[in-house]
């Protein structure tokens, strides 16, 4: 069974830091893309990075660009969020999610955490 | 800058049917989006319902359906249920890694 599981959320300082962990199970995790998504209160979805299988690409919502930092450590089948310089704006609950990403064919995502607050106050 | 545009709220009555759009802020929706579709009830992470414009994913009732309508993406609910009461976000794929969720519209069954 596909599991995700977040942790590391919190309560932070605006300006300050925190890195959100995503222990994945029940699959082979260097297969696979990897994205952190999030939700702030009330609001919507937002896509906010992706990851290759080996690492070699990132991408990143434009709001979150030199301040958030994706990465993985396959050995231990684990992604991270590294969140810098975090705003009132960054409070969300984030999700890790599992990207099927197939050539030219498909791409969505198939698996979901069930996600980890980040709370952003002074 | 391109927004991905759902309609914010939609009813339906039990039994009935809906169709959600997706669309862009400038442009038309077409298949080399990629279009998906996700539910989420509060509190609940998201559930993949359709992927690739029109599969749906393991376990999803045949009554969600995907599709292209003009120049958007539209999730259609036949014989909507009560627990189909639910916010629903598409997603877009728009090349060089990088996916953009919609607003997202909230259905009520009534």
């Amino acid at each position: 069974e596909v599991q995700l599981a977040e942790s590391g959320g919190g309560l932070v300082q605006p300006g300050g830091s925190l890195r959100l962990s995503c222990a994945a199970s029940g699959f082979t995790f260097d297969s696979y893309w990897m994205s952190w998504v999030r939700q702030a209160p009330g609001k919507g979805l937002e896509w906010v990075a992706n990851i290759k299988q080996d690492g070699s690409e990132k991408y990143y919502v434009d709001s979150v660009k030199g301040r958030f930092t994706i990465s993985r450590d396959n050995a231990k089948n684990s992604l991270f969020l590294q969140m810098n310089s975090l705003r009132a704006e960054d409070r969300a609950v984030y999700y890790c999610a599992r990207v099927i990403r197939s050539g030219y064919s498909t791409y969505y995502f198939d698996y979901w955490g069930q996600g980890t607050l980040v709370t952003v106050s002074s | 800058q391109t927004v991905v545009t759902q309609e914010p709220s939609f009813s339906v009555s039990p039994g009935g049917t809906v169709t959600l759009t997706c669309g862009l802020s400038s442009g038309s929706v077409s298949t080399s989006y990629y279009p998906s579709w996700y539910q989420q009830t509060p509190g609940q992470a998201p559930r993949t319902l359709i992927y690739s414009t029109n599969t749906r994913s393991s376990g999803v009732p045949d009554r969600f359906s995907g599709s292209i309508l003009g120049n958007k993406a539209a999730l259609t609910i036949t014989g909507a249920q009560a627990d189909d009461e639910s916010d629903y976000y598409c997603v877009l794929y728009m090349g060089g890694g990088i996916s953009m969720f919609g607003g997202g519209t909230k259905l009520t069954v009534l």
